[in-house]
């Protein structure tokens, strides 16, 4: 019930592409999605975040797009760059007292030049 | 400083042994979560105190672990008796209250020998 499954587990792109990566959740009772970009050796850092009120939401380069009735949300990395090339985190968190975020598994982005 | 500090930033410590991680989260923010991270995995959630309760530790994995944050401001993440199965990445993060953006700090990579 407190799973994020997210995929694919590695991702290669080529320099200008689109980047695409999917995550999938239960618990109804979630009620703000983040993703994060992690380097080696540094902690996660907000990339961008949407609530499920609204269906996408785009930052930038980042968008991210959110299926509340099938229970996913995507990131869409345009025009991709070697500097994006990181480990992302899809996370969702609910509503109530605690409000940690659970997080996917990661995906490891390789962006060539 | 601006950001989340975590010390030591790598720690070794031979099978048995009691180990404290230090977080210093950002000035004024009342919340602070404990999360750890294995190889290849996003970060699971460990603790979270809201000012110097614990408000929820129900991701601590046994009797082992424990956290104060006696001040309301710097937490520590005590490990006894060390087991080889808690090495990993420790993680903090800090915001500014329940359901605002949290911030992380680098954590502290745990090897237990």
């Amino acid at each position: 019930q407190q799973q994020v499954k997210q995929s694919p587990q590695s991702l290669i792109v080529q320099k200008g592409g689109i980047s695409i990566i999917n995550c999938a959740y239960e618990n109804t009772a979630f009620d703000y999605f983040p993703w994060y970009q992690q380097f080696p050796g540094k902690g996660p850092a907000l990339l961008i975040a949407i609530r499920p009120d609204v269906s996408e939401k785009k930052e930038g380069r980042f968008t991210i797009s959110f299926n509340k009735s099938a229970k996913q949300f995507s990131l869409h990395i345009m025009d991709s760059q070697p500097g994006d090339s990181a480990t992302y985190f899809c996370a969702a968190r609910a509503s109530g007292s605690a409000r940690q975020l659970t997080f996917g598994s990661g995906t490891q982005l390789t962006v060539l030049p | 400083g601006a950001g989340v500090s975590q010390t030591p930033s790598n720690k070794v410590t031979e099978k048995g042994k009691y180990v404290e991680l230090r977080c210093d989260p950002i000035s004024g923010h009342t919340a602070l979560y404990w999360y750890r991270q294995s190889l290849g995995q996003g970060p699971e959630f460990l603790i979270y105190f809201q000012g110097t309760g614990a408000a929820d530790d129900s991701g601590l994995p046994n009797d082992r672990f424990f956290a104060v944050r006696p001040e309301g401001s710097v937490s520590t993440l005590k490990i006894q008796r060390t087991e080889r199965g808690d090495s990993a990445v420790y993680l903090c993060a800090s915001s500014a209250g329940t359901g605002a953006e949290a911030f992380f700090g680098q954590g502290t990579r745990l090897t237990v020998v």
